[in-house]
């Protein structure tokens, strides 16, 4: 299985701050990366896909990027409705891996 | 826009079957795309359980393969999930999800079940 290790596992920050996370996966997976928000007690919320395609209705605040082995998502300005827990995928080869995931929390 | 359902008992005894389904609405079954079941066990991470296209044709997580039956009713627009000899490690909560154009792009709400005598 292709391994996911998101970093940071956990994040502290403001509204209106610029924060990334960190996606590496354990072998190559071209562009076959999605990320994903969660919320407590919902299903994962798509966000990107092939690593830097915006979902149709998600904000554009939100971006993605990378390939191979290592990809970003960058939130460009936090909004109150942002503090969740993320989580990248990897599609390249099944079983589809998930990260660990970031929790990003107010500070 | 497709809206994914799942069903089934909250609550399986250890070394039983769980049995879930989810019904697809706003949408055709048969329209090109996998269909997948994925869990999150209480306070953790995600896990691809496994896949069927409406063909039939199936990929599952290695990890659970001897335990895990997918299967698709194209009549009742709908897929199913079997899995076996369940243990307290598959507490979880069960989503059903499509996977199209490299994302899984619509998932059910998710039920939880759990594995308790």
């Amino acid at each position: 299985d292709t391994q996911l290790t998101q970093s940071p596992s956990f994040l502290s920050a403001s509204v209106g701050d610029r924060v990334t996370i960190t996606c590496r996966a354990s072998h190559g997976i071209r562009s076959y990366l999605a990320w994903y928000q969660q919320k407590p007690g919902k299903a994962p919320k798509p966000l990107i896909y092939a690593a830097s395609t915006l979902q149709s209705g998600v904000p554009s605040r939100f971006s993605g990027s990378g390939s191979g082995t290592e990809f970003t998502l960058t939130i460009s300005s936090l909004q109150p409705e942002d503090f969740a827990t993320y989580y990248c995928q990897q599609l390249n080869n099944y079983p589809y891996t998930f990260g660990q995931g970031t929790k990003l929390e107010i500070k | 826009q497709v809206q994914l359902q799942e069903s089934g008992p909250g609550l399986v005894k250890p070394s039983g079957t769980l049995s879930l389904t989810c019904a697809v609405s706003g949408g055709s079954i048969s329209s090109s795309s996998w269909w997948s079941w994925v869990r999150q066990p209480p306070g953790k991470g995600l896990e691809c359980i496994g896949e069927i296209y409406d063909s039939g044709s199936t990929n599952y997580n290695p990890s659970l393969k001897s335990r895990v039956t997918i299967s698709v009713d194209k009549s009742k627009n709908q897929f199913s999930l079997r899995l076996s000899s369940v243990t307290a490690a598959d507490t979880a909560v069960y989503y059903c999800a499509r996977y199209q154009h490299q994302l899984y792009d619509s998932w059910g709400q998710g039920t939880l079940v759990t594995v308790s005598s």
